[in-house]
């Protein structure tokens, strides 16, 4: 069974710095490419960010370039999302979510992170 | 960025009742258009992709069909466990971006 278990969501002040975490387990990690969509209290969603297979190639949504990093061990079987200089706005719940050709097929149950002072 | 734009944003419908969902990319994304559903507190679920493939799992009521810039997700004989909210996405080009979503609500 295909699961993928986020964690590392608290609250922070505006300015700081979280990294989130995914773990994932029943497919073969490194064959696929993963992503990162978050979702703002009561909105819609947002793709953020995703990482190809072998980590050649990231994407970024403009709002977070610059301030976010997306990283992957596939030893570990894990995706990571270090969140710098981070923001009201950036307060969300965030999913990891595995590509399927380029559609998202497998999601996490979230994570929420909170910027407020 | 490539906009998309969903109608209507909510709406009402009935068991059984056949229900369709548009969305409109602001340039040609070909086929690489999916849609997800959504429930309260729960993560997407994903419905299509490629536009007209159905996921693995999910029921053959569920039809999404278009291209270039027009599509609709199309919903028969609508049940219970559909009341949810409906999103499209395109992933022809970077960065993916989301339809604000479709809600649809119980009559």
């Amino acid at each position: 069974e295909v699961q993928l278990v986020e964690s590392g969501g608290v609250l922070v002040q505006p300015g700081g710095s979280l990294r989130l975490s995914c773990v994932a387990s029943g497919f073969t990690f490194n064959s696929y490419r993963l992503s990162w969509v978050r979702q703002a209290p009561g909105k819609g969603l947002e793709w953020v960010t995703n990482m190809k297979q072998d980590g050649s190639e990231k994407n970024y949504v403009d709002s977070v370039k610059g301030r976010f990093t997306i990283s992957r061990d596939n030893a570990k079987n894990s995706l990571y999302l270090q969140m710098n200089s981070l923001r009201a706005e950036d307060t969300a719940v965030y999913y990891c979510a595995r590509d399927h050709y380029g559609a998202s097929d497998y999601w996490g149950l979230g994570t929420l992170v909170t910027v407020s002072s | 960025a490539i906009r998309m734009t969903q109608s209507p944003s909510s709406f009402s419908a009935s068991t059984g009742d056949r229900v369709t969902i548009t969305c409109r990319a602001s340039q040609d994304i070909s086929s690489y258009l999916a849609w997800y559903q959504q429930k309260p507190g729960k993560a997407p679920k994903l419905l299509i992709y490629a536009a007209s493939s159905l996921q693995s799992g999910v029921p053959s009521r569920f039809n999404g069909s278009g291209s270039g810039t027009d599509f609709t997700l199309t919903i028969n004989c609508l049940q219970s466990e559909d009341f949810a909210t409906y999103y499209c996405q395109q992933y022809y080009s970077y960065p993916r971006t989301f339809g604000q979503g479709t809600k649809v609500e119980v009559k």
